[in-house]
């Protein structure tokens, strides 16, 4: 079975701190993929990274980064320097098989 | 291109009443997914399809039925209506495989439905 964590419900950080959303999943696929999407107060869901299960590069994109640990089946997203843009939902997701399993979410709230 | 594009966007249905939610695509993909999303939470997987003419259960299949007689469409039907069914739907597709798998899955923009 397919399940991803994400076990930090809320966050609420001050402008300019930075903070790492965790995601732990589990799967029984040997091949899967990994996203993170942001869904803002506006309600759609915004694609930020997908991740191959064989690729356990980190990547940094801006302000962005993730860490991708097989060894402890993590896949956490940092955002450096958080900006009050930055407030919404965070999902990370998994994808093995033909399923595409969301997590509960990690709400961000960054204040000013 | 459209994306996928959901319809309707809104809409209140009463307690027994049946509606199908229309999901289409217009990118070719082959798998295809429904979700509900409840206020404050994740989302849940309720149907999902590999390619035309196959589906299957996700988390949450019980009170909908899909089909998948095109690769554009994958529309949801709820027969019976329940409060507990009031929520936004999402509708997402992807293609894998192939010679050129997407990098993301692309959703619809939702349908929020209120069943009272």
């Amino acid at each position: 079975a397919q399940k991803v964590t994400q076990a930090q419900t809320e966050i609420s950080v001050v402008e300019k701190e930075d903070v790492t959303l965790d995601c732990v999943y589990e799967t029984r696929d040997t091949t899967y993929y990994l996203f993170w999407y942001k869904q803002p107060p506006s309600g759609e869901l915004v694609f930020l990274i997908r991740r191959n299960s064989f690729d356990e590069q980190n990547e940094i994109s801006g302000r962005y980064s993730w860490n991708f640990q097989k060894s402890t089946s993590s896949f956490n997203f940092t955002i450096t320097a958080s900006q009050v843009v930055d407030s919404a939902v965070y999902f990370c997701a998994l994808s093995g098989g033909g399923k595409l399993i969301f997590g509960q979410g990690t709400e961000l709230s960054v204040k000013p | 291109n459209a994306g996928v594009t959901q319809t309707p966007k809104f809409r209140i249905l009463k307690i027994g009443q049946s509606m199908t939610l229309q999901c289409t695509q217009d990118m070719n993909h082959n798998y295809m997914y429904w979700y509900r999303q409840d206020p404050g939470m994740g989302l849940k997987l309720i149907y999902y399809s590999v390619g035309a003419g196959i589906t299957d259960k996700g988390e949450v299949p019980n009170g909908y039925n899909v089909s998948r007689s095109t690769t554009e469409d994958f529309p949801l039907r709820l027969e019976l209506a329940a409060p507990s069914q009031t929520s936004v739907y999402f509708c997402a597709s992807i293609h894998r495989g192939g010679q050129s798998p997407n990098t993301e899955a692309f959703f619809g923009q939702g349908t929020r439905l209120t069943v009272v």
